[in-house]
């Protein structure tokens, strides 16, 4: 299996910050990765799919870059509604795996 | 606007059987696949496994030798029959709907709202 390391586990910040989240892949995914948000007793929401791809409706302030096996995403000005939970996934290869998610606080 | 919405018994007891429903409002299941996501009390994600309109699926092999996924185009739902339930079964389970690009599956789009299983003798 492939596995997901995310870091940090949590991320205090303010809000108009810019925070930067990292999951690394144990091996290629081929872009083949996606952000999702979710929120306290809420589904998660996919943000980023194909490792950069915004998801539509999603706004403009997340992005998703990479790197080799590391990728990142980056919020570029915390607005109050992004404080949640951060998972990222790879769909490279089956069975597909979540890194262990990335819980982002206000400090 | 396309809508999951999952179903099935929620409280069960060792050694039964686990079965959950998705039904798909506002869309067809053509020209996607259908995954299964759980999620323990307090923990991360984990994938079950998918299937696609044509009935192709895919598996967890930590869950394999338990899990069937099957599709009902008549009724646009697919579902989730997992064996043999312990405590470490207990989770919230999401179904999900994941899109199709040249032949190859992407990533989930759009997910249910989730369905809480507890597992009690």
């Amino acid at each position: 299996d492939i596995q997901m390391t995310q870091s940090p586990s949590t991320l205090s910040a303010s809000v108009g910050d810019r925070v930067t989240i990292t999951c690394r892949a144990s091996q290629s995914i081929n872009s083949w990765l996606a952000w999702h948000q979710q929120k306290p007793g809420k589904a998660p929401k996919v943000l980023i799919y194909k490792a950069s791809r915004l998801e539509s409706g999603v706004p403009s302030r997340f992005s998703g870059t990479e790197s080799g096996t590391e990728f990142t995403l980056t919020i570029s000005s915390l607005q109050p509604d992004d404080f949640a939970t951060y998972y990222c996934q790879q769909y490279n290869s089956y069975p597909y795996t979540f890194g262990q998610g990335t819980k982002l606080e206000i400090k | 606007q396309v809508q999951l919405q999952e179903w099935g018994a929620g409280l069960l007891k060792p050694s039964e059987t686990l079965s959950l429903t998705c039904a798909v409002y506002g869309g067809s299941l053509t020209n996607y696949y259908w995954g299964w996501i759980r999620q323990p009390p307090e923990k991360g994600l984990e994938w079950i496994g998918d299937i696609d309109h044509s009935g192709s699926t895919n598996y967890n092999p930590s869950l394999k030798s338990r899990v069937t996924i099957s599709v009902d185009t008549s009724k646009n739902q697919f579902s989730l029959k997992l064996t043999s339930v312990t405590a470490a079964d207990m989770a919230v389970y999401y179904c999900a709907r994941g899109f199709i690009v040249g032949g190859r599956r992407d990533s989930f789009d759009i997910w249910g709202q989730g369905t809480m299983v507890t597992v009690s003798s």
